[in-house]
């Protein structure tokens, strides 16, 4: 069976601080993606990031972080110093099967609220 | 990277009403594309598979004779619900394959009001 599982259904935060957004995930295959994606009011999907599950090195895009652990099947996405732009839901996600062809499954959702 | 388009965007309809939606690739084929349900606060979920010249692949509890896929040309897929019922309203959101890239791109949406 493949799940994915974001414990956290909403996360508030003051503006400046960092915060991080949990994910974890069940798949018999050994070869996946896990992406991370945000979804603002407008209900676009913005693409964050895709990992594969041979790549478990962390990433770093500006203010957002990335740490993928195997062995816990975690992937877990670090916002630095945060900011009112980033209020949206986060959706943590894996297309299990190494193929764009393969369906994706998305987990639950975390709420973030960014105050001033 | 790769456009996907849905239209209308947003669609207000009477309940009994078929609604169509489109999901176009604009600037590449795709031999597969998905279809997605998100209601509100909700996540999304898969509702079916559409390949490119054959019968879309519906995912578990997903009506077949009620949300119909058709997929005939490598840059369009639509998806109609026939007679439409409120607890149909929600955000349906379409991807398509860029085997390319292997990867998937999301169109923007189409939020669907049944009355």
């Amino acid at each position: 069976a493949q799940k994915v599982t974001q414990a956290q259904t909403e996360i508030s935060v003051v503006e400046k601080e960092d915060v991080t957004l949990d994910c974890v995930y069940e798949t018999r295959d050994t070869t996946y993606y896990l992406f991370w994606y945000k979804q603002p009011p407008s209900g676009e999907l913005v693409f964050l990031i895709r990992r594969n599950s041979f790549d478990e090195q962390n990433e770093i895009s500006g203010r957002y972080s990335w740490n993928f652990q195997k062995s816990t099947s975690s992937f877990n996405f670090t916002i630095t110093a945060s900011q009112v732009v980033d209020s949206a839901v986060y959706f943590c996600a894996l297309n299990a099967g190494y193929s764009s062809a393969s369906k994706i499954i998305f987990g639950s959702g975390t709420r973030l609220s960014i105050r001033p | 990277g790769a456009v996907v388009s849905q239209h209308p965007s947003w669609v207000i309809c009477k309940s009994g009403t078929s609604v169509k939606i489109e999901c176009r690739s604009l600037d590449f084929q795709a031999t597969t594309m998905f279809w997605y349900r998100q209601f509100p606060k909700q996540s999304l979920m898969l509702m079916a598979t559409s390949n490119e010249g054959s019968k879309a692949t519906y995912e578990q509890g997903v009506e077949k004779d009620k949300f119909l896929i058709n997929h005939a040309s490598l840059t369009l897929s639509t998806l109609t619900v026939t007679s439409a019922h409120p607890e149909d309203s929600s955000f349906y959101i379409c991807s398509a394959d860029v085997s390319a890239y292997n990867e998937q791109f999301f169109g923007p949406g189409t939020r669907l009001t049944v009355l």
